[in-house]
Order: C-alpha cells, then sequence, then structure tokens
C-alpha cells in the first residue's frame, strides 16, 4: 500500500463520532485556506476551502474554522464514515505571494474503527 | 469535473536513464505544478508553471527540468534518475488558488 501516511500523526475514531483535524499555519499574511483528502494510492482530494474574511465555513458533513488570532484552521467531519479513513491536509494561499502556490502542511492520518 | 491525467501510475527505471513523467489537463489552467511526495515530508514542490513555455523553480529543482509546449500538457523530466527521486511524483493545475490534482505516478529508481 501507500506509504504517505508514515511517520504522520495519527487520529484514531469510532465510526458515527465527529472528528476534528487541526492545522497550525504559518504565514499571517495568508488569506485563504483549503483543506485535501488524499485516500491510499490517489492524489489528494478539495474538500473545502475558507477565506481570512471569514470564521467558519460549512460544507456536507464537513466544516472549516479559522481562527487568524492564533494562525489555526480546523476540519471537523461530522458522523465519521469508514470511507473518511485517508490522511488530511491543510494547505495556504499568501496574500501577495506567487500566483497559485500553495503551502502544504505534512498531513493528519485518519483512521476510523467500524 | 476537472480532469487532471497523469501518464503512468507506476514507473520503474534503472539509475542513469532519462525519465519523462506527463501530466495533461482538460480545463484551460493556467498554472501546472509538479511535487514529490515523501514520507514525512509532505508535498515539495519541484517547477510549476504559469503559462506556455513560461517555467519557475520550485523548493527542490536540482535533478529535473520542466517543460510547457502547449497549455494542458507539463512535462517533469529527471535527465538522469538517481535512487534518491524514488517518489510519488503529483501533478496539478489551477486556475487560481484551488489545485486539482492528477492520481500520481509512483516512480522507483533502482
Amino acid at each position: 500500500g501507500e506509504s504517505v501516511g508514515l511517520h504522520l500523526p495519527t487520529l484514531s475514531v469510532q465510526e458515527g463520532d465527529n472528528s476534528i483535524i487541526n492545522c497550525a499555519y504559518s504565514n499571517s499574511a495568508s488569506d485563504y485556506f483549503i483543506w485535501y483528502k488524499q485516500e491510499s494510492g490517489k492524489g489528494p482530494q478539495f474538500i473545502i476551502d475558507i477565506r481570512s474574511n471569514m470564521d467558519k465555513r460549512q460544507g456536507q458533513r464537513v466544516t472549516v474554522l479559522l481562527n487568524k488570532t492564533v494562525k489555526h484552521l480546523s476540519l471537523q467531519i461530522a458522523a465519521t464514515q469508514p470511507g473518511d479513513s485517508a490522511v488530511y491536509f491543510c494547505a495556504e494561499a499568501a496574500r501577495g505571494g506567487s500566483q497559485g502556490n500553495l503551502i502544504f502542511g505534512k498531513g493528519t492520518k485518519l483512521s476510523v474503527k467500524p | 469535473d476537472v480532469k487532471v491525467t497523469q501518464s503512468s501510475r507506476y514507473l520503474v527505471k534503472r539509475t542513469g536513464e532519462k525519465v519523462f513523467l506527463e501530466c495533461v489537463q482538460d480545463m484551460d489552467h493556467e498554472n501546472m505544478f509538479w511535487y514529490r511526495q515523501d514520507p514525512g515530508l509532505g508535498l515539495r514542490l519541484i517547477y510549476f508553471s504559469y503559462d506556455v513555455k513560461m517555467k519557475e523553480k520550485g523548493d527542490i529543482p536540482e535533478g529535473y527540468s520542466v517543460s510547457r509546449e502547449k497549455k494542458e500538457r507539463f512535462s517533469l523530466i529527471l535527465e538522469s534518475a538517481s535512487t534518491n527521486q524514488t517518489s510519488m511524483y503529483l501533478c496539478a493545475s489551477s486556475l487560481i488558488n484551488e489545485q486539482f490534482f492528477g492520481p500520481g505516478t509512483r516512480l522507483t529508481v533502482l
């Protein structure tokens, strides 16, 4: 299988519970943030994004929270399912940075126990 | 839906070989990117391109080159493959910020 999950922080949750995955970002000038999900053997997939003029955004079963004061981003997954097992990582884009360039976090591996 | 395709899912090459990794996107995106992904190191940017025939070095360009002759195609070239280039290679494209990724190419250099 894929080795992308090695050496990563791991979050283990029971099926049906809520999951919270955290990310600390580095650049106070960042104004756009994305969460990606990467399943074993696949490329990263977009989950949800948020701009710095917001502190919360909701999607289907997912919520992203942004705390600019402490430069912290979190992804909440409601009623976690086995299909949510993957590596999740955040990415930030800096205002005034190179066009389209994202800075990626290292990722967190989410394991869902049935 | 945006589709980013990569020419191979798995590739095995020998040290010293010249390797071409191809990436094609079908959404007329201006920006294209090549990353490598290694355990514990996350995604590292090798090269990116904002337009046809334009290229910019990322964080780890050494040992790699790129080519963008057409808007939809961005190629990564390993001039002389080495064992430390064994990795997962990911291509992405974007219009503004959100990047869309291909499935990845797992390259092994023996």
